[in-house]
């Protein structure tokens, strides 16, 4: 089955630091890195990281991206209040040709 | 932050038909694969629809192929999503985005009688 796997929800405290995770069911996946995506209530989504670990401007160096393998991991440090969102990874799957993504998880800041 | 503007959303019946429309007035689309990607209501992120930069390649998931098309338009700085033989199942927020850089802000589309 196509797709990325990610834990429904994880949460953690203020300050604290949160790994999430993303895992490629594939080795046809990913293979540029994993994109993260946050996105908030109503909001659309907002790319922190692309192609593996690059972060476009003006988002926080608390967020920072790595790739082991078929497994993406973000992990955010100095958890705020605002961090609590939906968070998704999604990457080009080259036997589909598609973007698939995971199922999201939500982040909460206790 | 790059904009991009989505439209053309709507209240459809069931076998009907939309146009979605998506434009930049700040960078050329040309420079990125567009693609659209839906979200349900308080459901996931779902990818529909890519297009490389030249317009010359398009990829279409299982569910849409056949009933949806995307195209660029240079001179206009747009993508669009022709979405036909629309089904309750296609009721979502579609957002223009090249995934890995500038999203729309969604336009919604409902598929009901």
């Amino acid at each position: 089955q196509a797709g990325l796997t990610q834990p429904p929800s994880v949460s953690k405290g203020l300050r604290q630091t949160a790994t999430l995770t993303c895992t490629g069911r594939s080795n046809n996946v990913g293979h540029q890195g994993a994109v993260w995506l946050q996105q908030h209530q109503g909001h659309p989504p907002k790319v922190l990281s692309y192609r593996g670990d690059n972060r476009p401007s003006g988002i926080s160096e608390r967020f920072s991206a790595s790739t082991s393998g078929n497994t993406f991991s973000l992990t955010i440090s100095g958890l705020q209040p605002e961090d609590e969102a939906d968070y998704y990874c999604s990457a080009w799957d080259r036997s589909l040709n598609a973007w698939v993504f995971g199922g999201g998880t939500k982040l909460t800041v206790l | 932050e790059v904009q991009l503007v989505d439209s053309g959303g709507d209240l459809v019946q069931p076998g009907g038909s939309l146009r979605l429309s998506c434009k930049s007035s700040e960078v050329s689309l040309r420079r990125y694969w567009m693609a659209w990607v839906r979200q349900a209501p308080g459901k996931g992120l779902e990818w529909v629809t890519s297009i490389t930069e030249d317009g010359s390649t398009k990829f279409y998931v299982d569910s849409v192929k056949g009933r949806f098309a995307i195209s660029t338009d240079s001179a206009e700085n747009s993508v669009y999503l022709e979405m036909n033989s629309l089904r309750v199942e296609d009721t979502a927020v579609y957002f223009c985005t090249a995934v890995d850089g500038p999203w729309g802000q969604g336009t919604l589309v409902t598929v009901a009688s």
